[in-house]
């Protein structure tokens, strides 16, 4: 079974461009999440799409937004980019087994450096 | 508030010794608990979790850990390192249902010593 899939890996832009990123979950998942992960924050949580409806998010600028597509692939967008949104971006993905939650499985994340 | 706290930044321990990194947390539900391991410019890797029952759970790659309820803390352990352990260790937290938003410790950084 494929894991999580994260695409591109890398990315470098430029202050003020907007960037889209990509997240595959596992089959058969339809809950998404995704985070933010630098050296001075940690990880901090973005948001969570499940049956393509925001569920939660996390405290960020509306800068960052994003979206589920029918398929529960999902993408992140960061629009006017600022140097401090250099990280490592994760996607987990997750199995709704009934009402109780399972755990999330991670990718490989992409990780965007802005210059 | 809801928070982890992972009290040991860095550990460096030798091939073959035991080890034991700590995790505390707060959190106002009855929590789900996960350990999480990330190498270099890696995405995490799930190494156990403890929804419920027996509170010592076993994982990938020999580690274990304990719940303790009374002490707030769900500690990993594993009896002796290998080389290859050496990565960065998570532990978080996450609700029963409804939601994945989970809360990350800070991390520790394992460094094995040949």
């Amino acid at each position: 079974k494929a894991g999580v899939t994260q695409t591109p890996r890398y990315l470098i832009k430029t202050r003020g461009q907007q960037v889209t990123l990509s997240c595959s979950p596992i089959s058969g998942h339809r809950s998404v999440s995704w985070y933010q992960q630098t050296p001075g924050q940690g990880l901090q949580f973005l948001f969570e799409y499940f049956s393509e409806t925001q569920r939660n998010k996390g405290n960020f600028p509306g800068r960052f937004s994003g979206r589920q597509f029918s398929n529960s692939r999902s993408e992140m967008n960061v629009s006017t980019l600022e140097l401090g949104d250099s990280a490592l971006y994760l996607c987990a993905s997750s199995f709704e087994k009934g009402d109780m939650n399972t755990e999330a499985f991670f990718g490989q994340g992409t990780r965007l450096t802005v210059v | 508030a809801q928070s982890v706290t992972q009290p040991d930044i860095h550990i460096t321990v030798s091939e073959g010794a035991s080890l034991e990194l700590r995790c505390n947390y707060s959190y106002g539900a009855t929590p789900y608990l996960f350990w999480y391991v990330q190498s270099p410019g890696q995405g995490l890797q799930l190494l156990l979790k403890y929804f419920s029952g027996d509170t010592l759970v076993q994982g990938i790659k020999g580690f274990e850990a304990e719940f303790k309820r009374s002490q707030s803390s769900f500690n990993l352990r594993k009896p002796s390192v290998h080389w290859s352990d050496a990565a960065e260790y998570f532990c978080a937290v996450g609700p029963a249902l409804g939601t994945y938003k989970y809360i990350f410790g800070t991390g520790t950084r394992l460094k094995v010593l040949a």
